[in-house]
């Protein structure tokens, strides 16, 4: 069973917010939201996380909904380098340690 | 630091044959995961270790193997290649502290099965 849902595709022009929103309806008390990046077929590189409150950090910001059914991240002013495709994670906690479920992500293109 | 590194970066291999991908961190980090990808697809879980002699099974373990007798070494073994294991392998490591639980990954393996 998905974990998250996130839109297949997004455009944002270069400059702008980009704005990702995530579905995690199902999520759980004690289940962290990440959020990586993937550029082409790199491997992905971590952006953020949060539990219940929104955070920021240098590269993005995390706005988690009161009732963490969803949240949405932030990339306040979109180059043409954050052109990739952005995975909603949900962090479960697992028999020793956690387990991370990828979606499907969301390719974000970048337009100049 | 040179982060997690993978060997080999691309592989071909025909049905049945067998091979290890290797991964190695110098983080020092305790938690070490392999992942595979199929195309358009998310990351899916294959097994994951807390240290040193200590493994667990993930979302997809079957035609898989691991081990884990050191911190930094933490290889995968495909027995029996088959078609179905087409797919770019991932090795991630972590340092657990509190609700922190940012993984690395490295570059990748990308292994097709004739």
């Amino acid at each position: 069973d998905a974990k998250t849902t996130q839109p297949p595709s997004m455009d944002c022009a270069e400059g702008r917010a980009a704005n990702l929103p995530c579905n995690h309806s199902t999520i759980s008390g004690n289940e962290y939201v990440y959020w990586y990046r993937q550029i082409h077929s790199q491997g992905p590189q971590y952006i953020i996380h949060g539990l219940k409150n929104n955070e920021t950090n240098e590269m993005a910001s995390l706005i988690i909904t009161e009732d963490r059914k969803s949240s949405t991240l932030i990339l306040p002013h979109a180059t043409l380098r954050d052109t990739a495709v952005y995975y909603c994670i949900v962090r479960v906690p697992f028999k020793r340690g956690n387990q991370f479920y990828f979606g499907t992500g969301t390719s974000l293109t970048v337009i100049p | 630091n040179a982060g997690v590194t993978q060997t080999p970066k691309f592989r071909i291999l025909k049905i049945g044959q067998s091979m290890t991908l290797q991964c190695t961190q110098d983080m020092n980090h305790n938690y070490m995961y392999w992942y595979r990808q199929d195309p358009g697809m998310g990351l899916k879980l294959i097994y994951y270790s807390v240290g040193a002699g200590i493994t667990d099974k993930g979302e997809v373990p079957n035609g898989y193997n691991v081990s884990r007798s050191t911190t930094e070494d933490f290889p995968l073994r495909l027995e029996l290649a088959a078609p179905s294991q087409t797919s770019v392998y991932f090795c991630a490591s972590s340092y657990q502290a509190g609700g922190t639980d940012t993984q690395y990954f490295g570059p990748g393996t990308r292994l097709t099965v004739l």
